[in-house]
């Protein structure tokens, strides 16, 4: 079963536009950890977010901000003001404990097309 | 090293021939996981590392695959006999502990193509 449901495959946005990018998780664990990460056309994983099921604070960095709701099991991510360089494919994860360790489960993710 | 180090950055093989990728973890970084990232499946966990111990090697796609890592650094894994569908990037990431707590820092990857 999918743990981390990512909906939008494709999103496509005009600069400065401000973008939701949606994800919903499944666990039975009450401690976990949710992460987001960007992978621009170069390809490499560069980490975002990683949030832990017990604090529920929404975070701000810059332009991006995190809204996380365990009543809906959601982890959405918003870019204000877009810009081309934030074009990537962007993951949700959710890392629980198993005989993987911490492992994580990603989302499929979401491609975003920012065009000037 | 500075980062997690993955060589080779790309590899292409003959369909049927063995090959060996390789993971050089974050110094000090206990925890070592590896990944595979094709088309079809997204991104999907093969195999985790506390040590030199895997504890489940269930995420493993077949018995052609295999994985180790010696005096708790370096890793390797082995792809036995390819085949066309083992094509993917392979990823390796380490942590400084098995808790989720702490980031993962992922490596380059390691582009399999197999032909």
């Amino acid at each position: 079963a999918q743990k981390v449901t990512q909906a939008q495959t494709e999103i496509s946005v005009v600069e400065k536009e401000d973008v939701t990018l949606d994800c919903v998780y499944e666990t039975r664990d009450t401690t976990y950890y949710l992460f987001w990460y960007k992978q621009p056309p170069s390809g490499e994983l560069v980490f975002l977010i990683r949030r832990n099921s017990f604090d529920e604070q929404n975070e701000i960095s810059g332009r991006y901000s995190w809204n996380f709701q365990k009543s809906t099991s959601s982890f959405n991510f918003t870019i204000t003001a877009s810009q081309v360089v934030d074009s990537a494919v962007y993951f949700c994860a959710l890392s629980e404990w198993s005989n993987s360790g911490y492992a994580l489960n990603f989302g499929k993710g979401t491609s975003l097309l920012v065009t000037p | 090293g500075a980062g997690v180090s993955q060589s080779p950055s790309n590899k292409v093989t003959e369909k049927g021939k063995d090959v060996e990728l390789r993971c050089d973890p974050i110094s000090g970084h206990t925890a070592l996981y590896w990944y595979r990232q094709s088309l079809g499946q997204g991104l999907e966990f093969l195999i985790y590392f506390q040590g030199n111990s895997a504890p489940d090697k269930s995420g493993l796609p077949s018995d052609r695959f295999s994985a180790e890592r010696t005096g708790g650094s370096v890793s390797t894994l082995t792809i036995q006999r390819t085949q066309q569908e083992d094509s993917a990037v392979y990823l390796c990431a380490s942590s400084f502990n098995p808790t989720g707590n702490v980031g993962y820092t992922f490596g380059s990857g390691t582009r399999l193509t197999v032909v």
